[in-house]
């Protein structure tokens, strides 16, 4: 089992709709979670940092259930400038404080 | 803040030769980077932690004698793929954290290795 797993989609919508996307952990001691999204052929960019209560930075907004050991990422009122490859990271697997593993990713395209 | 700069941004050269790559954090000071290595349509794979003033903490399978880090100083990282092979034409992306382990990494823009 991978220790974070994505749907690797591609989840095409139209602009405008709302999309979801949702992770699942395997190290139920990890701490930290992000979302970081990456453009074709560039680094990644931190898109936002999930807090155990959800958190939302305007059209964005992430959910942890630690007891599922899974969290999302919400976008609503898709813009073209969204489409992305959405990665989910978490700090360990052995809960070193400094690392980090990636899930592999989720490509969101989001067509007029 | 929070920026890491990353030099070059791509590089083309004859297998055999050895490339460094740099990683700065220009607005803080990272006592730790990460070198990772990402080929096409595939993730973020970490190869090495960067320690200031000590040696690399690398990655199983991840050889060491062929991918030497330095870490000089707090705000700069250096990694050399010598010897380098068709094999090792990847996409190599540092990371740099500023402060406590639950904060984010912050990504160069990452070096794009072509060997001929």
């Amino acid at each position: 089992r991978k220790e974070v797993e994505q749907d690797p989609g591609p989840f095409n919508v139209p602009e405008g709709a709302t999309v979801a996307f949702n992770c699942t952990y395997s190290n139920s001691a990890s701490q930290s979670f992000f979302w970081y999204r990456q453009d074709c052929r560039k680094e990644p960019k931190l898109l936002m940092s999930v807090y155990s209560s959800g958190n939302e930075d305007g059209r964005f907004t992430a959910q942890l259930n630690r007891a599922s050991q899974y969290i999302s990422l919400l976008i609503r009122d898709s813009k073209l400038s969204d489409s992305a490859t959405y990665l989910c990271v978490v700090n360990g697997p052995n809960n070193a404080g400094n690392m980090l593993t990636f899930g592999g990713g989720t490509r969101l395209m989001v067509k007029p | 803040g929070a920026v890491v700069s990353q030099h070059p941004s791509w590089v083309i050269c004859k297998s055999g030769t050895s490339v460094k790559i740099e990683c700065r954090s220009l607005d803080f000071q990272a006592t730790t980077m990460f070198w990772y290595r990402q080929f096409p349509k595939q993730s973020l794979m970490l190869m090495a932690t960067s320690n200031e003033g000590s040696k690399a903490t690398y990655e199983q399978g991840v050889e060491k004698d062929k991918f030497l880090i330095n870490h000089a100083s707090l705000t700069l990282s250096t990694l050399t793929v010598t010897s380098a092979h068709p094999e090792d034409s990847s996409f190599y992306i540092c990371s740099a954290k500023q402060g406590a382990s639950n904060q984010p990494q912050h990504f160069g823009d990452g070096t794009r290795l072509s060997i001929l």
